[in-house]
């Protein structure tokens, strides 16, 4: 079957660095979507792997490996504006979007 | 330029009742999708379409029902609604269906059915 697991809830100090996990498993793989969800709002996209490695983009970068079925985004200076959930979506050969529950990242001052 | 507007933005429905979600996007774009988002459990697609005219069933399609007669609409149906319907409804669009090209997501329709 389909799966994408990632922790139901983290919490950081703002300021500081979290990275939050995601283990997934498709029917064939084009890719893995990381998107932001702030509470009562639509998801917005953050980034897209599809290679193994990291992908930097300003504070968040996300990370990628396909033998391990793995993948993280990494939140940099954390600021309270990023309290939000953050989900984590396989695309598999079909092109069709597998989706996480979502981590909710608390950000303390 | 909106994006992606749905409408209405919360609604409460008695159970039997017919209801139609509203969706229109103006970038344009050839795919459409419907998901439901319930806590605890990721967006589930509901059903999808890849141009106007042609419509597809996700994960979870029944009890619902789409068209597709142009580019920029695409309205979800409840022929008759249940309180399990009870959820948050997102609309997205892509540029290129079968693609990896980015979804971007409507502001939701919170439903309520009792």
């Amino acid at each position: 079957g389909q799966n994408i697991d990632q922790p139901t809830e983290m919490t950081a100090t703002e300021g500081a660095i979290v990275q939050i996990n995601c283990t997934y498993q498709t029917s064939g793989f084009n890719g893995l979507f990381w998107y932001q969800q702030h509470a009562g709002e639509a998801p917005t996209f953050l980034s897209y792997n599809v290679l193994d490695g990291l992908e930097e983009k300003g504070r968040f970068s996300s990370f990628l490996s396909r033998s391990k079925g793995y993948s993280y985004l990494l939140l940099k200076e954390l600021q309270m504006k990023d309290s939000a959930s953050y989900l984590c979506a396989g695309m598999d050969s079909n092109y069709q979007l597998i989706w996480g529950a979502g981590t909710k990242l608390i950000i303390k001052p | 330029i909106a994006g992606i507007t749905q409408a209405p933005t919360s609604q409460i429905l008695a159970a039997g009742r017919r209801m139609t979600l509203r969706c229109t996007q103006d970038m344009r774009h050839n795919a459409m999708y419907w998901y439901r988002q319930d806590l605890g459990l990721g967006l589930r697609l509901i059903h999808y379409s890849n141009t106007a005219g042609t419509t597809g069933k996700g994960e979870v399609p029944d009890g619902y029902s789409v068209s597709r007669a142009n580019t920029d609409d695409f309205p979800l149906t409840l022929a008759s609604a249940v309180p399990s319907q009870t959820s948050v409804y997102f609309c997205a669009s892509s540029d290129a269906p079968g693609s990896t090209d980015t979804q971007y997501f409507g502001p939701g329709t919170r439903l309520t059915v009792l």
